[in-house]
């Protein structure tokens, strides 16, 4: 199976811009999780999406939001960007049936604000 | 709120020795998940283990294995026989079930040395 895909790899954005990201999971898998990795603040878990819904959130503000698709795609988008966004922005996948089962990363979209 | 602590930021090991890495969690949950990933320079994450709470018996893949310390709180990482392509990033994570989430440690860095 294709593992998760992440596009696009790398970005380069203005503050104040807008971004999306896209991550596309492992066939099969209907969960997919978006974690933020800085050198400051380390991991960090954005949001989690299942079957289109949202069951889970971090503590992050209002202008990061994402979406999933009925095909189990997702997108995150973050508004009004900021110095501080600068991040690997890494999703993940799983088959979202609970059980503490297995999330599988992809390589992750790097981003950078100036 | 769960919590997870890695207390050793770098450590280094010779090829073909061991060394264990450390990790600690705060739960008050008695059925979890926990994992070991591994980040090389590629940023890419990896599954390295995964141990479930409820499971007396410590988990092992090949060259890896963990100490399991329920009571503890306590979850560490040995690896067998380093070798130089182990040298990376390693995260020990808790998995909360709700939203399938997972709560990262900070990290510690392996260095293998030839």
């Amino acid at each position: 199976k294709a593992g998760v895909t992440q596009t696009p790899r790398y970005l380069i954005k203005t503050r104040g811009q807008q971004v999306t990201l896209s991550c596309s999971p492992i066939s099969g898998h209907r969960s997919v999780s978006w974690y933020q990795q800085t050198p400051g603040q380390g991991l960090q878990f954005l949001f989690e999406y299942f079957s289109e819904t949202q069951r889970n959130k971090g503590n992050f503000p209002g202008r990061f939001s994402g979406r999933q698709f009925s095909n189990s795609r997702s997108e995150m988008n973050v508004s009004t960007l900021e110095l501080g966004d600068s991040a690997l922005y890494l999703c993940a996948s799983s088959v979202g049936q609970g059980g503490g089962e297995t999330q599988y990363f992809g390589p992750g979209t790097r981003l950078l604000v100036l | 709120a769960q919590t997870v602590t890695q207390s050793q930021p770098e450590m280094s090991v010779q090829e073909a020795e061991t060394v264990t890495l450390s990790c600690t969690y705060d739960t008050s949950e008695s059925d979890y998940y926990l994992f070991w990933y591994k980040q090389p320079p590629s940023r890419q994450m990896i599954l390295v283990i995964r141990q479930e709470a409820y499971k007396q018996q410590n988990a092992t893949e090949n060259r890896f294995s963990v100490n399991f310390q329920k009571a503890a709180k306590s979850f560490s990482l040995k690896i067998s026989d380093s070798q130089l392509g182990d040298a990376a990033m390693y995260f020990c994570a808790y998995h909360v079930e709700y939203g399938n989430k997972l709560v990262f440690g900070a990290g510690t860095i392996l260095r293998v040395k030839s």
